[in-house]
């Protein structure tokens, strides 16, 4: 069974659209995130829920708005995608807020790799 | 704020070389360092980590020793293999900001070993 699940694998759109990206966990943990991973493969956090409650929104554009139905979900939906858009986008999960050590127990989906055309 | 540094890529080694992929931070508390790799059409799999001063991460032949002297983490292996060709993040937690805040990532080091 994966732990942290993203689908699609793969999104390619036009300009202009609404997408949305779907991530679930099924480790039963209560804190979830959604990073960005660009073309030159850095990687930079852009939410944090803990508990269906958002923790971290960094400087993301506001087109960029997560929904958490229930702590094991952690929805992404873009409107009005543009160029700079594309990029991998991971969803990861960590057993509780204050964990600590963090990152050790943190588990990273497959990613989703979007492209906007 | 905090901040993960490491070497420019790509790093291109023969089989059997000797690796050293630098990292270096800066952070406000006291973090944990970790390397995550991601092969290639995979998502990021934690490496290794340290969680306090000259502590030693060790998994698959890479090691990595917490120097907290020179804010350093560097990445090593003896004997590298093909397999071993993936991107490699060096990346920080900082404690005193709890789990939420996830980790500081470096930009990623794309390593490539030739047969």
């Amino acid at each position: 069974d994966t732990a942290v699940s993203q689908t699609p694998k793969y999104l390619v759109t036009q300009m202009g659209n609404d997408k949305s990206i779907k991530c679930e966990q099924n480790l039963g943990h209560d804190t979830m995130y959604w990073y960005k991973q660009d073309s030159k493969k850095f990687l930079k956090i852009m939410f944090s829920y803990n508990n269906k409650e958002l923790i971290i929104n960094e400087t993301v554009p506001n087109r960029f708005s997560p929904k958490s139905p229930d702590k094991a979900h952690l929805n992404l939906h873009i409107n009005s995608l543009e160029l700079g858009d594309s990029a991998v986008y991971f969803c990861a999960s960590s057993l509780a807020m204050f964990s600590g050590t963090g990152g050790e127990k943190l588990f990273f989906g497959s990613g989703t790799q979007l492209s906007v055309l | 704020g905090d901040s993960v540094t490491q070497m420019e890529g790509p790093v291109t080694l023969s089989e059997e070389a000797f690796l050293t992929i630098n990292c270096t931070y800066t952070a406000t508390g006291y973090p944990s360092l970790f390397w995550y790799v991601q092969y290639p059409g995979e998502g990021l799999q934690l490496l290794l980590k340290a969680t306090k001063a000259d502590d030693k991460g060790s998994n698959k032949g890479f090691e990595a020793t917490y120097r907290k002297e020179t804010t350093s983490f560097h990445l090593e292996k003896g004997s590298v293999q093909v397999s071993d060709s993936a991107v490699y993040f060096c990346a920080l937690s900082d404690q005193s900001g709890g789990g939420a805040d996830g980790l500081t990532f470096g930009k990623g080091t794309h390593l490539i070993i030739q047969p």
